[in-house]
C-alpha cells in the first residue's frame, strides 16, 4: 500500500520563476493538505482540497495556487518566486469520514525548494 | 487564532531513561485534537499519539504518553525507555473547531539521544 508521495524530491529555481509540485495521496484518500516548512519552523498550513474544490486555506497570498484531480491527486502552484519561499513543502493526505470520525493526516516526504 | 508553543528549542536524554517534551496551546474551541508527530532527518512527518480534548484519560503507545491538562492548556508528551531511534525533532500540534482539517503545530524540540 503506497504511501503519500511527492515529486520532485528537490527544486532549485531563481527569484521571479514559477514552481509546480506534485502529490499523490495515500490509496483510498481523498483530502489532500499543503504545509510549508521554513528551516527551523514547524509546517505552515497553505490550503486544503476536497472533491477538487479549495476547502481551506491559510494566511498564504495568492502567488500560491493549487489543483486537485480527478483521481484526488494534487498540484502546489507558486508564481513569481521569493527568496523567502525556500522552504520544505509537505503534502498530506486523508479520508473525509464525516464530522463523527477523526480523520487522520498522513504525510510525504516533502519537497525541498531552494529559491536562489 | 490558535497557537501552539513549545518552549524548548532542544532537549536531550540518556539512552533507557526518561524524557519529558512540553507543549502549550491556546483556543477558545471546546472540541479539538492534539497530537504529537516526529519528523526524523528523513523529514517524513510520522504520528506520535494524538489526544481528544473530550477524553479525561491520558493517551498512551507503547513508551509514548502524554499529560493533558485542558484548563492549563498544557499538552506534555513523555518517552519511557528512550531508544536512538527516537532522536528526532518533536512538534506538537492542534486541531479543531471551525479549522477542522487544518494543523497548527508548534516549531519543535529537537530530541537527541546519547547511548
Amino acid at each position: 500500500d503506497a504511501g503519500v508521495t511527492q515529486s520532485p524530491t528537490h527544486l532549485i529555481k531563481t527569484r521571479g520563476q514559477q514552481v509546480t509540485l506534485r502529490c499523490s495521496p495515500k490509496s483510498g484518500h481523498d483530502t489532500v493538505s499543503w504545509y510549508q516548512q521554513a528551516l527551523g519552523q514547524g509546517p505552515q498550513f497553505i490550503f486544503q482540497y476536497y472533491e477538487e474544490e479549495e476547502r481551506q486555506r491559510g494566511n498564504f497570498p495568492d502567488r500560491f495556487s493549487g489543483h486537485q484531480f480527478p483521481n484526488y491527486s494534487s498540484e502546489l502552484n507558486v508564481n513569481a518566486l521569493l527568496l523567502g519561499d525556500s522552504a520544505l513543502y509537505l503534502c498530506a493526505s486523508s479520508l473525509e469520514e464525516g464530522a463523527t470520525v477523526y480523520n487522520e493526516q498522513f504525510f510525504g516526504p516533502g519537497t525541498r525548494l531552494t529559491v536562489l | 487564532a490558535q497557537t501552539v508553543t513549545q518552549s524548548q528549542p532542544e532537549m536531550s536524554v540518556q539512552e533507557a531513561e526518561t524524557v519529558t517534551l512540553s507543549c502549550t496551546y491556546d483556543t477558545s474551541e471546546s472540541d479539538y485534537y492534539l497530537f504529537w508527530y516526529k519528523q526524523p532527518p528523513s523529514r517524513q512527518m510520522i504520528l506520535v499519539i494524538r489526544q481528544e480534548a473530550y477524553k479525561q484519560q491520558n493517551a498512551t503507545e507503547n513508551r509514548f504518553s502524554v499529560n493533558f491538562q485542558k484548563a492549563a492548556k498544557s499538552f506534555s508528551l513523555k518517552i519511557s525507555d528512550s531508544q536512538l531511534g527516537d532522536a528526532a525533532m518533536y512538534f506538537c500540534a492542534y486541531e479543531g473547531g471551525s479549522t477542522l482539517g487544518r494543523l497548527y503545530f508548534g516549531r519543535g524540540t529537537q530530541l537527541t539521544v546519547w547511548p
